[in-house]
């Protein structure tokens, strides 16, 4: 069955780093996620994208992220100048273009920032 | 804003006993999402319900969604310790594209 992969699984960065997290979407779909849980809580949204841009953003994702497709499988999402409270589980998902289809999440990428 | 809300938060059944999760929605929505997450793990999708009076089955669990009464639910059957772990209702807003928002999840434990 086609899955969303992410890498890498576990990061640790000082605070002040730059991150990049890495996901491959399932192939056939067009609509890209990332989602973030901090540890114990509810999951929240930070960004989706569709056909090379952004298409609606959270108020969670301030200048200090951004997103990218830099090739035909890649969409990756950057963290400039990571803060402490940036520490969280990041899950990317997609979906194909039609309305009402499953939103498929990848395994995530757990960032601890020290 | 949308407001999503579970209720429990917390569950503890016995095996073979039978239970409803509910999500409530603060606003209209057009579609409602289920997953399932165990700990440490991704999420995994349970059901997708487009449409009122939606009801959907899978093994053990079933959900239906009301949207008049912003209402979803997902009742487990005869519970098995495979159950266990924590679902989330997620809805996304009518004008807002493919947003999910997230409920605060209900964590199931089955004891034998």
């Amino acid at each position: 069955e086609p899955e969303v992969t992410q890498t890498p699984s576990h990061q640790v960065t000082q605070m002040g780093q730059e991150v990049i997290l890495r996901c491959v979407p399932i192939s056939n779909h067009l609509y890209f996620y990332w989602y973030r849980q901090i540890l114990g809580q509810k999951v929240e949204f930070l960004v989706s994208f569709y056909n090379n841009e952004i298409s609606e953003k959270s108020e969670i994702f301030d200048d200090q992220f951004s997103v990218e497709r830099p090739d035909g499988s890649n969409f990756t999402l950057k963290i400039r100048s990571t803060k402490l409270e940036d520490s969280a589980m990041y899950f990317c998902a997609s979906s194909e273009p039609s309305s009402g289809n499953t939103i498929y999440f990848g395994e995530g990428s757990w960032l601890t920032v020290v | 804003e949308l407001k999503v809300e579970q209720n429990p938060l917390f569950l503890s059944m016995q095996e073979g006993k039978n239970y409803t999760i509910y999500c409530n929605y603060s606003t209209t929505s057009d579609r409602l999402y289920w997953y399932r997450q165990d700990p440490g793990k991704s999420l995994e999708s349970l059901f997708v319900l487009l449409s009122n009076g939606a009801v959907k089955q899978e093994g053990r669990l079933m959900a239906s969604l009301d949207t008049k009464a912003r209402l979803s639910t997902l009742h487990i059957t005869a519970a098995v310790h495979d159950l266990s772990a924590t679902y989330f209702c997620a809805v996304v807003k009518e004008t807002s594209g493919s947003r999910l928002t997230f409920g605060e999840g209900t964590q199931l434990t089955v004891n034998p």
